[in-house]
């Protein structure tokens, strides 16, 4: 069965320090591939998404991410981090052309340390 | 706009009741999608719908939920009788349409207890 993986499940650091976030998915296709962030007592929201184009790309937020087809990775960035950075972030997979089912990974719960 | 609403916030019930979970989507959305976020699965897509039709429910756990979508801005998550286990956050988000590019909006969840 495809399924989507991020690496940490936890990860703190200071305000200033870089961020990166791991992710991978199983799946040969086409896929389109999702970062969602959820703030402390807040719903979802949309952080970058990717499906075709150069495979490093920005997001909002100061966000960015690398999609590495060769090895199924979609990571997330972020050069200097604040303590509003401090959130669970989920990255998510839509699987084939048509695909408009989401699959999420496990999250990724992100504390930063003012 | 107001974004994907949904309703309670908050419920606290106890075992054996009935459980009704609310969805409004974003005006003009024709694809509206029921999650379940648990500390242990994560987040889960239980239920889809395409114009008020339900297309994919092969991730409800079983009898005991069960969702309809009687109008395009109306949905509800049922869940007769609930199970303790059956705490969780529950979303809904919609979209513009089913293609894979497209954005799926979330909704603030509806924090389910049961004790």
């Amino acid at each position: 069965a495809q399924s989507v993986s991020q690496h940490n499940h936890h990860v703190i650091l200071s305000e200033a320090a870089s961020l990166e976030l791991g992710c991978n998915y199983s799946y040969g296709g086409t896929v389109n591939l999702f970062w969602y962030v959820q703030y402390p007592g807040q719903h979802l929201q949309l952080l970058l998404k990717y499906f075709s184009g150069d495979p490093l790309f920005k997001g909002i937020k100061g966000f960015e991410a690398e999609f590495i087809k060769s090895k199924f990775s979609f990571n997330l960035r972020k050069p200097s981090v604040q303590w509003s950075d401090t959130a669970e972030y989920f990255c998510a997979v839509k699987l084939g052309a048509a695909g408009n089912k989401l699959t999420f990974g496990g999250g990724t719960r992100v504390l930063v340390k003012p | 706009d107001a974004g994907v609403i949904q309703s309670p916030r908050h419920e606290v019930t106890e075992m054996g009741q009935e459980v009704t979970l609310r969805c409004k989507p974003i005006s003009g959305h024709d694809y509206l999608f029921w999650y379940r976020q648990t500390m242990m699965r994560g987040l889960e897509l239980l239920i889809y719908f395409n114009n008020n039709v339900p297309i994919d429910d092969s991730g409800m756990p079983e009898d005991r939920f069960s969702a309809k979508m009687p109008n395009a801005s109306f949905s509800t998550l049922k869940i007769q009788p609930s199970e303790p286990r059956d705490s969780a956050v529950y979303f809904c988000a919609s979209s513009t349409s089913g293609r894979s590019t497209d954005t799926q909006y979330f909704g603030p969840g509806t924090r389910l207890t049961v004790l």
